[in-house]
């Protein structure tokens, strides 16, 4: 079975802070993927990487950044987190070419405070 | 991308079978059915997929109409730990689900 692993359920943040959520797959899939979600605004695409190094930004890349130095784990940063950014992160891998199904982490509840 | 309606919600006594459906009129031949289900707090759980033809897996049955509009999917035995929330969603090129509002599955014993 596919597993996608994330480094927290929960995490508690201050206002400024610079915060790391990190994501590891062990399935050698080429695809990764940060979403977050909200009540009422569904899945929302904030980064993804097709390829060690390489990165995309989604529908909401502001405020973050990310890193993917090897092909099994890519890193979410929060810059600067705000409170705006208190939110279920998601983590997600797959592999290419379609149907390219999409796994998903257990998820990170983020509450910046 | 194309869009997928499914009903808000519904309820299914235990150990009896679920029928959970999904219409997808504007489904582009290139497109993918894949269903997810999420329980609170946790992430999406994949569940299956098909493209033209009926699917099993150890978790359900995709069935898919003819003219690939809508699909059903089932649940066969419906458990506690089957209550969720259940999405439908299409895939083709591009990279982001569009995950919508879902079916909220409720399994009384």
């Amino acid at each position: 079975d596919v597993k996608v692993t994330q480094s927290s359920r929960y995490l508690v943040k201050r206002t400024g802070e610079k915060v790391f959520l990190e994501c590891v797959q062990d399935m050698d899939h080429e695809n990764m993927f940060w979403y977050r979600q909200d009540p009422g605004l569904g899945l929302r695409l904030i980064y993804f990487s097709y390829d060690v190094k390489m990165k995309e930004k989604g529908d909401i890349p502001e405020g973050y950044s990310v890193s993917r130095e090897k092909k099994e784990r890519f890193s979410l940063i929060l810059e600067s987190a705000s409170t705006n950014q208190t939110s279920m992160y998601l983590c997600a891998s797959s592999v290419p070419p379609p149907p390219d199904t999409q796994y998903f982490g257990p998820g990170t509840r983020l509450t910046v405070l | 991308d194309a869009k997928t309606t499914q009903p808000n919600s519904m309820e299914s006594n235990e150990e009896e079978p679920v029928h959970l459906p999904c219409n997808h009129s504007t489904i582009s031949g290139t497109d993918y059915i894949h269903w997810y289900r999420q329980l609170p707090s946790q992430g999406p759980e994949y569940v299956i997929h098909g493209l033209t033809s009926n699917v099993n897996n150890r978790m359900a049955s995709l069935a898919i109409a003819e003219d690939r509009k809508s699909s059903t999917l089932i649940l066969h035995r419906a458990t506690l730990r089957d209550a969720a929330v259940y999405y439908c969603i299409l895939t083709s090129s591009g990279y982001a689900l569009n995950f919508g509002k879902g079916t909220s599955l409720l399994v009384t014993p």
